[in-house]
């Protein structure tokens, strides 16, 4: 069964400093990976994907993920945080299915700190 | 462009009660999704609609019943409320035909069960 691990609950990360947020996958086939970021009472927001290709993926609000095959890995990473970039974050893995309507398999999510 | 809105945001339920979480998408999305979030345990797949007339049970489905009453609309109805249903529910949906393409989120309906 495919599945998605957020070994960490919370990242603490001082502001200007670069932050990596984990996550592990462990899928049948080729994975399809996703990071979304849920910012307070807010629903989740779309960051990036990686479907296949280059392996470092860029996404929205200057973050970027690297896709690590033998590894299995699929961390979210910034090279100089903002104390905006303060949220929930989670990481999914695209379930098998119809192209059309396919499911996503969640992280328990990371809490990402930024401090002035 | 109101992408997904759901209502209520907040509401209170005694145990037994029933209500409806209503969702809405104005995207021309086929599919349709609903969640709960509970702390640490991440987004659980509750029920999901690949289009008008069709739905399916995901991982948590036990005490929830939905209705995709047309394409715009998906909703979710607890027929009786009970604590274990506290949560935050999300309603979400998928541009069609493209599977890489992402979900799209609402802001979620605040419930609690007393």
């Amino acid at each position: 069964a495919q599945s998605v691990a957020q070994p960490e609950d919370q990242v603490n990360v001082a502001e200007g400093n670069p932050l990596t947020v984990k996550c592990t996958y462990s899928v049948s086939g080729n994975p399809y990976l996703f990071w979304y970021v849920q910012y307070p009472n807010r629903g989740l927001q779309f960051l990036l994907k990686y479907i296949t290709g280059d392996n470092l993926v860029k996404g929205s609000y200057g973050f970027e993920a690297e896709f690590n095959k033998s590894q299995t890995s699929f961390h979210l990473k910034k090279p100089s945080a903002l104390v905006s970039d303060s949220a929930l974050y989670f990481c999914a893995v695209r379930d098998y299915g119809p192209d059309s309507n396919y499911q996503l398999i969640w992280g328990a999510g990371t809490k990402l700190i930024i401090k002035p | 462009n109101a992408g997904v809105t759901q209502t209520p945001k907040f509401q209170v339920l005694k145990t037994g009660q029933s209500m409806t979480l209503q969702c809405a998408q104005d995207m021309n999305h086929n599919s349709m999704y609903w969640y709960r979030q509970d702390p640490g345990m991440g987004l659980r797949l509750i029920y999901y609609s690949a289009s008008e007339g069709t739905t399916d049970k995901g991982e948590v489905p036990n005490g929830y019943n939905v209705s995709r009453l047309n394409k715009r609309e998906f909703s979710l109805r607890l027929e009786s409320a009970a604590p274990s249903q506290t949560s935050v529910y999300f309603c979400a949906s998928k541009v069609p035909g493209d599977s890489n393409q992402p979900q799209h989120f609402g802001d979620g309906t605040r419930l609690s069960i007393l």
